[in-house]
């Protein structure tokens, strides 16, 4: 049973329009969530990360939002650049004390693609 | 070097083989991880180390075998692998204290097994 679910295998926008990556989870007991970004023949690099008794965090161009209630969370880009163009994951993790650091369960990824 | 290193980046075994992966990181994180990804699957973890301890093994076949024999240093030891074990194999480090979930990557080693 996959927990953290991407349902968009790919997104499409144009440089300067607003990108939205959406994920949707099963377990309410996440405590973090989490987007990692990954370029080609690249690891994955974090991103953004907002606690579950948050319902938005802000890093610059990027933002997420949680909504608890529906179990989904997004990413916005704005406005998009064509640098921006990767894999995003996203990621959650159930924080147990110390033992529950970096087990994160991953989403299959949306491919975005930024046009010139 | 900085940040986490990955060695080899590509490997091609047959199934009677023994290889190993490398990772290193060299920014003083106390964990490490090792990672899958599969073709259309998410990342899977496989395996923790916490201060050189094996916190976690994630349901793993024994025909992978980790070994950390300090914190900056994990292996992967793969022998009789199948056809069905080609992925992408991350490792990863963090800190621990406080960590939320934030961890650092290598590139990967890319597993093909004939």
């Amino acid at each position: 049973d996959q927990q953290v679910k991407q349902n968009s295998p790919s997104l499409s926008v144009q440089e300067g329009r607003i990108s939205i990556l959406n994920c949707d989870y099963t377990n309410s007991m996440f405590d973090y969530f989490l987007w990692y970004k990954k370029y080609p023949a690249e690891g994955p690099t974090f991103l953004i990360s907002i606690s579950s008794i948050k319902d938005k965090n802000e890093d610059g161009r990027f933002t997420v939002f949680l909504n608890k209630s529906a179990k989904h969370l997004s990413l916005h880009i704005v406005p998009s650049q064509p640098g921006d163009s990767a894999v995003y994951f996203c990621a959650a993790m159930l924080y147990a004390g110390g033992t529950s650091y970096g087990k994160l369960t991953f989403g299959q990824g949306t491919i975005l693609t930024v046009h010139p | 070097e900085t940040g986490v290193t990955q060695t080899p980046r590509h490997l091609v075994m047959g199934m009677t083989n023994k290889k190993s992966l490398k990772c290193e990181q060299h920014l003083g994180h106390n964990a490490m991880y090792w990672y899958k990804q599969s073709a259309k699957k998410p990342l899977e973890l496989m395996f923790v180390y916490n201060f050189k301890e094996q916190t976690e093994n994630n349901s793993v076949p024994s025909r992978f075998s980790p070994e950390c024999p300090n914190s900056s240093h994990l292996f992967l030891h793969l022998h009789t692998l199948q056809p069905e074990d080609s992925a992408l194999y991350l490792c990863a480090s963090s800190q621990v204290s406080g960590n939320t979930g934030e961890l650092f990557f290598g590139e990967g080693s890319r597993l093909t097994v004939l």
